[in-house]
């Protein structure tokens, strides 16, 4: 099994840009969900989806956008990236029920 | 509205005990569970506490008072590979997962 894979792992954009962060699971996890990370900012929630054809925004999603077409792939969509969009994301799943996360490795994302 | 507090960083000597405190205020909750993060790593499951009281799992232990809304994670006979974050995360009414900030454990030789 490979876990929780996220694609890239780096990425720079120009602001107004657009882009997909991938994240796939293999482990027919129901819930899925999409962290940022900053600084001293912790990991602040950004969507999440508790099955297929089901998301609903987290803490902070102001300018990205997400879809759940098949239970395995929880794409994130930056709009048009800018600066303060500068982060690690983090993608997570984990079984309805069950409450520890298995996490991707993260993309490192700069936008300058 | 949801709000964890923990510290932000703790010190504590190799082979000691450290206890790591959160507390939290949420709309509904469902537990509470820890995570280690290595610097450029992800975090990884520690523990998760539904129920009062206390969960060993080896050298961690994870305590819940939900009359509180506190807990805590407890390190015993610390090596410097323990050196790390740790962050606590509730779960709430809305099935969202909400992390603190993380508290930053630095270990002495």
């Amino acid at each position: 099994n490979a876990g929780v894979t996220q694609t890239p792992k780096f990425q720079v954009l120009k602001t107004g840009q657009s882009m997909t962060l991938q994240c796939a699971q293999d482990m027919n996890h129901e819930y899925m969900s999409w962290y940022r990370q900053d600084p001293g900012m912790g990991l602040r929630l950004i969507h999440y989806s508790v099955g297929a054809g089901i998301t609903d925004q987290g803490e902070v999603p102001n300018g990205y956008n997400v879809s759940r077409s098949t239970t395995e792939d929880f794409p994130l969509r930056l709009l048009s990236a800018a600066p303060s969009q500068t982060s690690v994301y983090f993608c997570a799943s984990t079984k309805m029920g069950n409450y520890g996360y298995t996490f991707g490795s993260g993309t490192r994302l700069t936008v300058v | 509205g949801q709000s964890l507090e923990q510290p932000s960083e703790v010190t504590a000597v190799e082979g000691a005990i450290v206890q790591i405190n959160c507390t939290y205020q949420t709309s509904g909750f469902y537990g509470l569970s820890w995570y280690q993060q290595h610097d450029g790593g992800a975090p990884t499951f520690l523990s998760y506490n539904a129920l009062d009281g206390l969960e060993e799992t080896g050298r961690f232990s994870s305590f819940l008072s939900r009359s509180d809304s506190y807990g805590y994670l407890l390190l015993q006979e610390l090596q410097m590979k323990d050196s790390a974050s740790y962050f606590c995360a509730v779960r709430n009414r809305d099935d969202k997962i909400i992390f603190g900030k993380g508290t930053r454990l630095h270990i002495l030789p």
